[in-house]
């Protein structure tokens, strides 16, 4: 299957820093790419879809004023996590997908942990 | 809106034994995809099977097979000869076909593999 990496793995920041997650598409052109969010014991819930070279597009609820994504290529994509706060911890995965393949992949997500 | 259920929060399954995980979805599509993913304790996402629904032949990966059954809106996945590797959360995925289409996931079955 395709490659989709994420970094950092995991990172622990001061309330009101910004945070920001990579994610890259090693072998393939990535013309989408997704944000999902997961509690422990839950479901992925996805917050945004970005294409490349125009806005995402979020989910009803997710702020996208303190969640910047920005899908600057094809193989690779940005969120920020502005000014963030104790309630932001949480995993964040990514995911992507080409217009010529079914499936999504996924990269190995990030553990974010705000003090 | 396509919704997917997974009936099942926990199975258990002893090592070299089957197993079957439930899942059934809603749509009004007629073309679509069903995946299963696998998420072990790594928290990698990984794709286990994916099923196209114009095909009527069931999708088989080696030990993984599906039961896809389309007038019933369900998509089983069997595990045969299970190892203690299969140990993790299962999740069924729908996806109507079509470039904007974005993942719709189950809540999970968490899989122990036992001795």
């Amino acid at each position: 299957g395709a490659v989709v990496s994420q970094h950092p793995s995991r990172v622990i920041c001061k309330s009101g820093t910004s945070v920001k997650i990579e994610c890259r598409s090693l072998d393939f052109q990535a013309t989408t790419m997704f944000w999902y969010r997961q509690f422990p014991k839950q479901s992925l819930m996805l917050m945004a879809t970005s294409n490349e070279g125009s806005k995402a597009t979020y989910e009803q609820g997710v702020e996208k004023d303190k969640f910047l994504i920005n899908h600057a290529s094809l193989t690779l994509s940005t969120l920020t996590v502005t000014s963030a706060h104790p309630e932001d911890s949480s995993f964040y995965i990514c995911s992507a997908r080409s217009d010529h393949k079914e499936t999504q992949y996924f990269g190995p997500g990030t553990r974010l942990l705000v003090l | 809106a396509q919704t997917v259920t997974q009936s099942q929060p926990e199975m258990s399954v002893q090592e070299a034994e089957t197993v079957t995980l439930s899942c059934t979805y809603d749509t009004s599509e007629s073309d679509y995809y069903l995946f299963w993913y696998k998420q072990p304790p790594s928290r990698q996402m990984i794709l286990v099977i994916r099923q196209e629904a114009y095909k009527q032949q069931n999708a088989t990966e080696n030990r993984f097979s599906v039961n896809f059954q389309k007038a019933a809106k369900s998509f089983s996945l069997k595990i045969s000869d299970s190892q203690l590797g299969d140990a993790a959360m299962y999740f069924c995925a729908y996806r109507r076909t079509g470039t904007a289409s974005k993942l719709t996931f189950g809540t999970g079955t968490r899989l122990q593999v036992t001795l």
